[in-house]
């Protein structure tokens, strides 16, 4: 079973506007990371946060954890067309070598 | 694109039969995970390779087995396969520094869509 569970699991935006997505997850973990899968392609890595830090920015991206409630969220900027994707919260558990990767959210952005 | 590439994108194989895919890690990575990933779902982690050696693996059974060479590319073998085990199968590399604490961001090859009939 996936450790991380993403929500929503489907979201419809309009060019523009601002896209968040949250993960929870279950047992402590070194750091969580987002991907970005487009069509059942590879996964492309977005942003990792270490479980010591609380928030992360990188472009149009912040990304924030909350250990205490075992929760992170994503949020995107300005979203663009081409930021429709599916988006996975990976966690590493601690002491482990183990990725798990959650159920993913499916944007959509509309022109 | 990320440096990983996977071989063969597709593979069509009959129940019961053995299966190998490769994959080549990006340069400078020294460690290889690999995921199954059916329609729809996550990607669920299968093994991982750091130094040709196995150092993590998830709720698979033994019939999925792997190779890291000295290069640093990669093998998983499926042997026995079941119409279940038609996924994407997807190999990430990683730097990796033999401690857990250190795991690092993964790059993804484009997978192998493996097909069992």
């Amino acid at each position: 079973s996936q450790q991380g569970e993403e929500d929503p699991q489907a979201l419809s935006i309009q060019e523009g506007e601002n896209a968040t997505m949250n993960c929870s997850y279950k047992t402590s973990i070194n750091n969580l990371q987002w991907y970005r899968q487009n069509s059942g392609r590879g996964l492309v890595h977005l942003i990792l946060i270490r479980s010591n830090e609380r928030e992360k920015h990188s472009g149009r991206l912040r990304v924030t954890l909350d250990t205490s409630k075992k929760s992170s969220s994503l949020l995107i900027t300005a979203s663009r067309a081409a930021d429709t994707a599916s988006y996975f919260c990976a966690t590493v558990t601690s002491g482990t070598y183990k990725y798990i990767f959650g159920t993913g959210t499916r944007l959509k952005v509309l022109a | 694109e990320t440096g990983v590439t996977q071989s063969p994108t597709h593979l069509i194989k009959t129940r019961g039969q053995q299966v190998t895919l490769r994959c080549s890690s990006q340069s400078g990575h020294n460690t290889v995970s690999w995921y199954q990933q059916a329609l729809g779902q996550g990607p669920q982690f299968i093994f991982q390779y750091y130094r040709e050696e196995e150092n993590g693996r998830g709720n698979f059974p033994p019939r999925f087995s792997g190779l890291q060479f000295p290069n640093y590319s990669s093998e998983l073998n499926v042997n026995a396969l079941e119409l279940d085990d038609s996924a994407l199968y997807l190999c990430a590399s990683s730097r990796g520094t033999g401690d857990s604490r250190s795991s690092y961001e993964q790059y993804f090859g484009p997978g192998t869509r493996l097909t069992v009939t």
